[in-house]
């Protein structure tokens, strides 16, 4: 079964401060991987994705993410943090059954 | 982009009662979708595949019998909490693969539905 793991529970930040939150999976199959952000009050939003091809993969709101497949890692990270990032973010994993497998997210406290 | 809504987005129910929740996609078909649960502080537990014109595949330790799940037609699934119990009390948000066909492809979520089972 799918397993994805977030190492930082909770990470508190000064604005423009780096940021690089971490993930795991276990999985044996191809899997596409995301980061998704949720913040206070709204759904889920997608931040980036990996599907194949270049393992840096950018997305929006300067976020940026590396695949690194000998360590099934998905790393998230951003160089210069700011208030309006305060939020959830979730890792996920998803199989070619379009089945979403997500990390235990880890909450982003941004302090201007 | 697509939109996934959901409706109602806050229920309070009795318990032993049963509250439907719906899942539509406004913009596009999906004959998939996809039904989580998020408990507060929590991450989101995926409980079971729609399939529109077939039974629901359910995850390992979700009841069925006690979350049915209807895939109506490519646009709409419902998810009725029957019998509901004050711990069936969460966060529970529906998605939609964003491209028709596409295996393992970005999904859209809805903006949830919040359960308070008194």
């Amino acid at each position: 079964a799918q397993s994805v793991s977030q190492h930082n529970h909770h990470v508190i930040l000064s604005e423009a401060a780096s940021l690089e939150l971490g993930c795991n999976y276990s999985y044996g199959g191809t899997v596409n991987l995301f980061w998704y952000v949720q913040y206070p009050g709204q759904h889920l939003q997608l931040l980036l994705k990996y599907f194949s091809g270049d393992p840096l993969v950018k997305g929006i709101k300067g976020f940026e993410a590396e695949f690194i497949k000998s360590k099934f890692s998905f790393n998230l990270r951003k160089p210069s943090v700011q208030w309006s990032d305060t939020a959830e973010y979730f890792c996920a994993v998803a199989n070619t059954g379009n089945q979403f497998y997500f990390g235990t997210g880890t909450s982003l406290t941004v302090i201007p | 982009g697509a939109v996934v809504s959901q409706h109602p987005s806050r229920v309070i129910c009795k318990s032993g009662t049963s509250v439907k929740i719906e899942c539509r996609s406004l913009d596009f078909q999906a004959t998939t979708m996809f039904w989580y649960r998020q408990f507060p502080k929590q991450s989101l537990m995926l409980m079971a595949t729609s399939n529109e014109g077939s039974k629901a595949t359910y995850e390992q330790g979700v009841e069925k019998d006690k979350f049915l799940i209807n895939h109506a037609s490519l646009t709409l699934s419902t998810l009725t909490v029957t019998s509901a119990h004050p711990e069936d009390s969460s966060f529970y948000i529906c998605s939609a693969p964003g491209l028709a066909g596409a295996l393992g492809g970005e999904q859209y979520f809805g903006p949830g539905t919040r359960l308070t089972v008194t």
